[in-house]
């Protein structure tokens, strides 16, 4: 059984950069075919899908947020992470990280508990 | 980008009621729709993918239908269980999107 756990700050101040990891237990992330994303969620609203990553690097970031994201993975740590910069207010939200299926065209069947992130001076 | 519009927002329903909830996308996207369900404080669960099949471990009660732009959630015989949030997401074309969430309640 596939499991994905968030970590990382959980208080960010204006301007500076959320940080988040997502650690993957019960199978590895270079065994492809699964791509992994981060989503997240506006505290009372709905989902906003943030970007993809392959255990090869290949990634594709929402253009809205483009300019300021990077995700990133860690094959040896079975890890991938969320790195948004320049955060704002708005920034604040649940983050999720969540494996698809298979390709990016499948839904999302496993995802982590989420971690709330508060942007807050 | 690919609008869903979900209808309706919000739904209070008596048990053992059928649910019946409508994602429309704003382009053709095939069959690559899927569902999800939300509980409040929980991370959210996939239900159906390309809109009809159902995802391991899911009651019978759920079902889904529709292709190209329109799209439908049932819900047969409501439980109390079933009272969440739930949601479509398109995973047909880049950036992929979500609709912005049906909530249904339990009377």
């Amino acid at each position: 059984q596939v499991q994905l756990q968030e970590s990382g700050p959980g208080l960010v101040k204006p301007s500076e950069t959320l940080s988040l990891t997502c650690t993957v237990s019960g199978g590895s992330i270079s065994s492809g075919p699964y791509y992994w994303g981060w989503i997240r969620q506006h505290p009372g609203k709905g989902l906003e899908w943030i970007g993809y990553i392959y255990y090869s690097g290949n990634t594709y970031y929402n253009p809205s947020l483009q300019s300021r994201v990077t995700i990133s993975v860690d094959t040896s740590k079975n890890q991938f992470s969320l790195r948004l910069s320049s955060v704002t207010a708005a920034d604040t939200a649940v983050y999720y990280c969540a494996r698809y299926c298979s390709t990016t065209r499948c839904p999302f069947d496993y995802w982590g508990q989420g971690t709330l992130v508060t942007v807050s001076s | 980008e690919i609008v869903l519009t979900q209808s309706p927002d919000f739904q209070s329903v008596t048990p053992k009621e059928k649910v019946t909830i409508t994602c429309r996308a704003s382009q053709s996207i095939g069959s690559n729709l899927h569902w999800y369900q939300q509980k409040p404080d929980q991370s959210p669960k996939l239900l159906i993918k390309f809109a009809s099949q159902s995802f391991s471990g899911v009651p019978s009660r759920f079902s889904g239908s529709g292709s190209g732009t329109d799209f439908t959630l049932t819900i047969n015989s409501l439980e109390a269980e079933d009272a969440a949030t739930y949601y479509c997401h398109q995973s047909s074309s880049l950036p992929q999107t979500f609709g912005g969430g049906t909530k249904v309640e339990i009377k």
